[in-house]
């Protein structure tokens, strides 16, 4: 049982690049989500998934897409990095009960 | 604007003592409280929900909620060197709402 998986785990860009971030589930959770975590800052939802075709927009999405390919699948796309992005990525996924997240074990993203 | 208080810490405590963390929110329509434990370079982990007013106990972990003064607990009893992490608290609504996280706590358990 894998629970929520997200690939990749380490990434360097250069500024200017694109790059997906990629997460998985495999609970049949309905609601998934994007968070960036950085020092002293804590917990930022970027986009969130409450359902199978829909996305909304967190506390701190510009310069990010998201794209819900079916109800496992949630990716995370900078289109053209910057080096505030630099951040660790943790995606989450939740049933409609919201009794809890599971996290996915994260992407560290260094854009130099 | 949603907003879940920590304090940073770090909050040290010894071996076989309880620690207690806390967290404050200032949304009233919150229902729902998670208490996360996050080791270093690590994802966070669920400790323990709670919904009523009261306490909940898990094993050494006590949650406690009170909403009148908008304030959530965790006391961690008989606390070990393995304890040693950061605890985040989160608050939602029901349903798909995104959660609200604090900063979080760092904990350290002197042996």
């Amino acid at each position: 049982n894998a629970g929520v998986t997200q690939t990749p785990k380490f990434q360097v860009l250069k500024t200017g690049q694109s790059m997906t971030l990629q997460c998985a589930q495999d609970m049949n959770h309905n609601s998934m989500y994007w968070y960036r975590q950085d020092p002293g800052m804590g917990l930022r939802l970027i986009y969130y998934s409450a359902s199978e075709g829909t996305t909304d927009k967190g506390e701190v999405p510009n310069g990010y897409n998201v794209s819900r390919l079916n109800k496992r699948e949630f990716s995370l796309r900078l289109e053209s990095a910057a080096p505030s992005q630099t951040s660790v990525y943790f995606c989450a996924s939740s049933t409609e009960a919201n009794y809890g997240y599971t996290f996915g074990s994260g992407t560290r993203l260094t854009v130099v | 604007q949603k907003e879940v208080e920590q304090n940073s810490g770090p909050l040290s405590v010894p071996e076989g003592a309880i620690a207690s963390l806390n967290c404050t929110y200032s949304d009233r329509g919150s229902q729902s409280f998670f208490w996360y434990r996050q080791y270093s370079g690590k994802s966070p982990e669920l400790i323990m929900f709670i919904y009523s007013n009261g306490d909940k106990e898990d094993g050494r972990f006590t949650a406690q909620l009170n909403k009148a003064s908008q304030y959530v607990s965790l006391l961690i009893r008989d606390s070990q060197p393995s304890d040693s992490a950061t605890y985040l608290c989160a608050g939602g609504l029901w349903g798909n709402t995104p959660l609200v996280f604090g900063k979080g706590t760092r904990l350290s358990v002197i042996a």
